[in-house]
């Protein structure tokens, strides 16, 4: 089971782009990563998800480098909305959210 | 609007009760997770059921018990309630695509619930 690691909070400023990196040193050869936003008191909401190098959708971009031991969540311009708990998870089945990343946007 | 029916969506009750929390998944979707959230914590992983068949399972104490039937809702029991049990829980179901793939979750509204 793969654990994953991120940093517990970032801030930034609305407009800049963030990346948030998760560290899965032991990721399973078939495992997916997938990333999730959470707001308070609602259930988390899919983001996007990738296998290996880069998958790009309307709201974010996933970067995963060749070892797959760790992937980047970008947020292009971010507005004072995208102030949420950000989660990665690796795999399927026994799917642990870990910790979290608290974004704070400022104006 | 996700899919995922939760009922009820608040619930308070007393120490040493039992109640069930309903979750009606997505169309279609044959896997449905269990998590636990309480005040200021991260999302506890319970247990997954995938056609009716327990697939995973997190640290679901003993007093927790949960099902999934054939029409594929579910059912999560909780017994000898405790202040501690007080959380928010929410259920999540998925087609779940296998081989390190779970597909996308949807997770409902949750049910909160308060011990007194």
């Amino acid at each position: 089971l793969a654990k994953t690691t991120q940093p517990i909070s970032m801030d930034s400023y609305e407009g800049q782009e963030v990346n948030i990196t998760c560290s899965h040193n032991n990721i399973a050869t078939n495992d997916y990563i997938t990333w999730y936003q959470q707001f308070p008191s609602q259930g988390p909401r899919f983001i996007i998800q990738g296998y290996k190098t880069k998958v790009t959708n309307e709201v974010a971009s996933l970067f995963i480098p060749a070892d797959r031991k760790s992937s980047t969540l970008s947020l292009p311009r971010v507005s004072l909305s995208d102030t949420a708990v950000y989660y990665c998870l690796v795999g399927e089945g026994k799917l642990i959210f870990g910790q979290g990343t608290e974004l704070s946007v400022k104006p | 609007d996700s899919g995922v029916t939760q009922t009820p969506k608040h619930l308070i009750t007393a120490t040493g009760q039992r109640v069930t929390l309903r979750c009606s998944p997505r169309s279609g979707d044959l896997s449905v997770y269990w998590y636990q959230q309480s005040l200021d914590q991260g999302l506890q992983f319970l247990i997954q059921y995938y056609n009716g068949e327990e697939r995973a399972k997190g640290n679901i104490l003993e007093r927790f018990s949960a099902q999934q039937f054939p029409d594929l809702h579910s059912e999560l029991n909780l017994s000898s309630l405790e202040l501690g049990d007080s959380a928010l829980y929410f259920c999540a179901s998925s087609l779940t695509l296998g081989q390190g793939n779970p597909g996308e979750l949807f997770f409902g509204e949750g049910s909160r619930l308060t011990v007194l």
